[in-house]
């Protein structure tokens, strides 16, 4: 079935410095790729999205890139702030199952 | 105010105690799911509904139930709950009959299962 690699698993940044965080999968049909931000003790939450006939999406801070051919895909976060920190999870569409598949998360620490 | 609501918040059980955690969202969505969060291993789905009456297994069903009479509610039903049923359960609903749209989170019900 499909899976979802997500590195890495955390992340320390010092605030103003960017942040990257990948992830592969392996059905080459997924055409959904949403990312959601959990804060502590908080639900998850979406951040932003992206769909397979996009390359790039950019919002603000935050941006998602698209790799089809490689099957990856990344979130960048720019001019990191301490409420950034978080949990982020990427995610895929499951095309066959009409459901969502998400990387097992990465803990994202900005420290000021 | 829009919102997906689940109770309780918090749960401490004891092995084969039948429990149903509620599930409930106010804005007409169609697609409603339950998924479980366990350190290391991200969101799994357990079960997802396109509609009323209609449902289907997720990627860790075992040991659970679900219902759709209503098309707000989506109970999640453990009819003799074990102790790797302990985990932190969120479900999630989003407007129409796929996952391509935002998924809306409730606030999470904490379950321990002694």
């Amino acid at each position: 079935g499909e899976n979802v690699e997500q590195h890495p698993s955390t992340l320390s940044v010092q605030e103003g410095d960017s942040a990257v965080i990948k992830c592969t999968y392996s059905d080459s049909a997924s055409n959904y790729f949403p990312w959601y931000k959990q804060e502590l003790g908080k639900r998850p939450q979406l951040i932003i999205d992206i769909r397979s006939n996009v390359g790039e999406k950019k919002d603000q801070r935050i941006a998602v890139t698209l790799n089809k051919t490689a099957k990856h895909f990344s979130l960048h976060i720019t001019e990191t702030q301490p409420e950034d920190s978080a949990v982020y999870f990427c995610a895929t569409f499951s095309g066959g199952y009409n459901k969502l598949i998400f990387g097992a998360g990465t803990r994202l620490a900005v420290h000021p | 105010e829009a919102q997906v609501t689940q109770n309780p918040r918090y749960l401490i059980t004891v092995t084969g105690k039948k429990l149903t955690v509620t599930c409930s969202q106010n804005m007409n969505h169609e697609y409603m799911s339950w998924y479980r969060q366990d350190p290391g291993l991200g969101l799994r789905q357990i079960y997802y509904s396109m509609n009323v009456e209609v449902t289907d297994k997720g990627d860790v069903p075992e040991g659970y139930k679900v219902s759709r009479k209503e098309k707000r509610n989506f109970p999640l039903i453990l009819e003799s709950p074990s102790p790797n049923q302990t985990s932190l359960y969120f479900c999630a609903s989003s407007a129409t009959s796929g996952v391509t749209d935002t998924q809306y989170f409730g606030p999470g019900t904490r379950l321990t299962v002694l």
